[in-house]
């Protein structure tokens, strides 16, 4: 079984709907993160979580919510979307601390976002 | 600002040679360099990664060589196969205060050829 996965795969949507990504990990992580991916742009973070009651914005925040539901549960929400939010969305999770093991991050799936 | 940049966005090569992917930084606090692996509908996967200290680490066909002086660092692939073709993102985690978060380059696109 996948330690990150992320449901849905794929959603299509229409503009001013509400969304949400969910990310589930079984791998006892403090951290979680969320990232969108567009064409030529690489992976950008939009929110990170250190633990359930610590969440801060990552540099593409606007337009985007999130909530940590437990240690093993962040999920991502559009409250309205829009075209330009149609992306690729990865959560990842991290262990919480330094050294060389606290810098990999561990990547889901995958959701695959179309906003009309 | 981007503050790590990955300048090729692709990269041909030919089967059995030697794949040179490049990133550079500006960044003087990124204590880890990581690279990422990602094929088409799958998340990113970890390679290698090489602590600032160091200026070299191999795992097996893949080395990683730092160069701090010019904030460069390259991925060597040696011998390079059909199914290293993917996006390699490079990638740097800030170490001041307590932040650890990953700052990702734009990626690079490797075609190996057979």
């Amino acid at each position: 079984d996948a330690d990150v996965t992320q449901t849905p795969r794929n959603r299509i949507t229409k503009t001013g709907k509400r969304i949400m990504l969910e990310c589930s990990q079984t791998k006892g992580h403090d951290r979680m993160y969320w990232y969108r991916q567009d064409p030529g742009l690489g992976l950008r973070l939009i929110y990170y979580s250190f633990d359930v009651k610590d969440i801060n914005k990552g540099e593409i925040s606007d337009g985007y919510s999130v909530s940590r539901q437990a240690q093993a549960k962040f999920s991502l929400s559009l409250e309205s979307a829009i075209p330009n939010q149609t992306a690729l969305y990865f959560c990842a999770t991290s262990i919480g601390f330094g050294g060389p093991l606290g810098a990999e991050q561990f990547f889901g799936p995958g959701t695959r976002l179309t906003v009309l | 600002d981007q503050q790590v940049k990955q300048n090729s966005p692709s990269l041909r090569v030919q089967e059995g040679r030697i794949s040179i992917l490049n990133c550079d930084y500006t960044n003087s606090m990124f204590d880890y360099f990581l690279w990422y692996k990602k094929y088409p509908a799958e998340g990113p996967t970890f390679l290698i990664s090489i602590s600032s200290i160091k200026d070299k680490n191999e795992d097996g066909r893949f080395t990683v060589f730092l160069n701090k002086s010019a904030k460069h660092l390259s991925l060597h692939i040696v011998p390079s196969q059909p199914g290293d073709s993917a996006v390699y993102f490079c990638a740097a985690r800030n170490s001041g205060g307590s932040n650890y978060k990953l700052t990702f380059g734009k990626g690079t696109l490797l075609t190996v050829n057979p």
